[in-house]
């Protein structure tokens, strides 16, 4: 089963505008974490963003935030005044289990185009 | 800390073949995983190290792939006689262990491409 799912192939969005890139997941664990990572055209994975399932406020990194609804199992990504260097695609993943010592398990990804 | 490291970022083998890529972690870093990821998809897990200890391998590590890290530093993962379905980008990245939070960074990838 699907455990991580990204349902928009790609998105547009105009330059300084604010962009949401949808992420649901699927995990029966009650402690997890989930990550974004963006990937430039270069292929390296840069980590965005990370929210615990019993943190209680949405994780902001600068322009990143999650929109976390636990019990929708959603893990959104915003992105607020979008530039021309954030065109990439961009990953959900998760990690279940409490310790930290489960790999990463990534979505398929949004390819995201920033227009001037 | 230069990051993680690959090489070589890209690799034309011909089918049949042996290759072999390597992975240098960040140098604190006890943990070292590598992916496959192939057009349009998102990165899927082949293995991981916890030092030299290879501590899980995901059922899409058939025989003909073998994966070391011999002295807890570096990695290399083999692709015996290879088929064009190993094309892919293989990325490697590494992480310390113990938290959940515990973000992974990534190399740059090898890019394969069997002919």
């Amino acid at each position: 089963a699907q455990k991580i799912t990204q349902t928009q192939p790609g998105m547009f969005v105009q330059e300084k505008e604010a962009v949401t890139l949808d992420c649901t997941y699927d995990t029966s664990d009650q402690s997890y974490g989930l990550f974004w990572y963006k990937q430039p055209s270069s292929g390296e994975m840069i980590f965005l963003i990370y929210q615990g399932s019993y943190d209680e406020q949405n994780a902001t990194e600068g322009r990143y935030s999650l929109n976390f609804q636990k019990a929708r199992k959603s893990a959104n990504l915003v992105i607020s005044a979008s530039q021309l260097g954030d065109s990439a695609m961009y990953f959900c993943a998760m990690r279940e289990g409490f310790s930290g010592n489960t790999p990463l398990v990534f979505g398929k990804g949004t390819r995201l185009s920033v227009i001037a | 800390d230069t990051g993680v490291s690959q090489d070589p970022r890209h690799k034309i083998t011909k089918r049949g073949q042996n290759v072999t890529f390597r992975c240098d972690p960040i140098s604190e870093h006890n943990r070292l995983y590598w992916y496959r990821q192939t057009l349009g998809q998102g990165p899927e897990f082949l293995t991981y190290f916890q030092n030299e200890a290879q501590l899980e391998k995901s059922r899409l590590l058939s025989d003909r792939f073998s994966a070391e890290r011999p002295k807890g530093s570096f990695s290399t993962l083999e692709i015996q006689r290879t088929e064009q379905g190993d094309s892919a980008m293989y990325l490697c990245a590494s992480s310390l262990v113990g938290f959940m939070n515990t973000e992974a960074f990534f190399g740059q990838g090898t890019r394969l491409t069997v002919v």
